[in-house]
């Protein structure tokens, strides 16, 4: 299957900083791709759908300006969480598709959290 | 009504037995249906996807849709303790996978 890399894996930051994360398709290009939060024993929820070249499209809820979505290339697309608050503190997970196919592959999760 | 919705479980099976894990949803639209795998703190893995009513197997799984009752399930054969994980039940909207809230299983050996 196809392979995305998601870094970091975890981040302990404290309130108020910015954190980036990055997510790589690293043996396909990825026109679209979407980023998850998921908190303890609960579902993924969608966050965001990123596409290369344009502005990502948010959920309804998710603030745009606190959670920046760049996707620059075809292989890469970051999320920065700004002005981290404890609340903030979950699971977030990037995921890829490959062009024509419906299948989602999922890069291996940031954890995050903020004291 | 949550747009997919799945029993939390836990379920707990012995091993060898058949885990039986389902899942409903609400759009009658919905075309592309898939099943996840999630261990504590890692990211999903693609378990099966299914498209067309009726059955569909890989191994020791089985994924069955049945659309006109809007009812997708994996049936996992031969369980083993290597198999307790969460199963998430996925359903494409448009462009978007939405997923439930998966289902605890435990295999008990």
């Amino acid at each position: 299957g196809a392979v995305v890399s998601q870094h970091p894996s975890r981040v302990i930051c404290k309130s108020g900083t910015s954190v980036k994360i990055e997510c790589r398709s690293l043996d396909f290009q990825a026109t679209t791709m979407f980023w998850y939060r998921q908190f303890p024993k609960q579902s993924l929820m969608l966050m965001a759908t990123s596409n290369e070249g344009s502005k990502a499209t948010y959920e309804q809820g998710v603030e745009k300006d606190k959670f920046l979505i760049n996707h620059a290339s075809l292989t890469l697309s970051t999320l920065t969480v700004t002005s981290a608050h404890p609340e903030d503190s979950s699971f977030y997970i990037c995921s890829a598709r490959v062009w024509g196919d419906e299948k989602l592959f999922f890069g291996s999760g940031t954890q995050l959290s903020v004291l | 009504q949550k747009e997919v919705e799945q029993n939390s479980g836990p379920l707990s099976v012995p091993e060898g037995a058949i885990a039986s894990l389902n899942c409903t949803y609400s759009d009658r639209g919905s075309q592309s249906f898939f099943w996840y795998r999630q261990y504590s703190g890692k990211s999903p893995e693609l378990i099966m996807s299914i498209y067309s009513n009726g059955d569909k197997e890989d191994g020791r799984f089985t994924a069955q849709l049945n659309k006109a009752s809007q009812y997708v399930s994996l049936l996992i054969r031969d369980s083993q303790p290597s198999d307790s994980a969460t199963y998430l039940c996925a359903v494409m909207r448009g462009n978007k996978l939405v997923f439930g809230a998966g289902t605890i299983l435990r295999v008990k050996s």
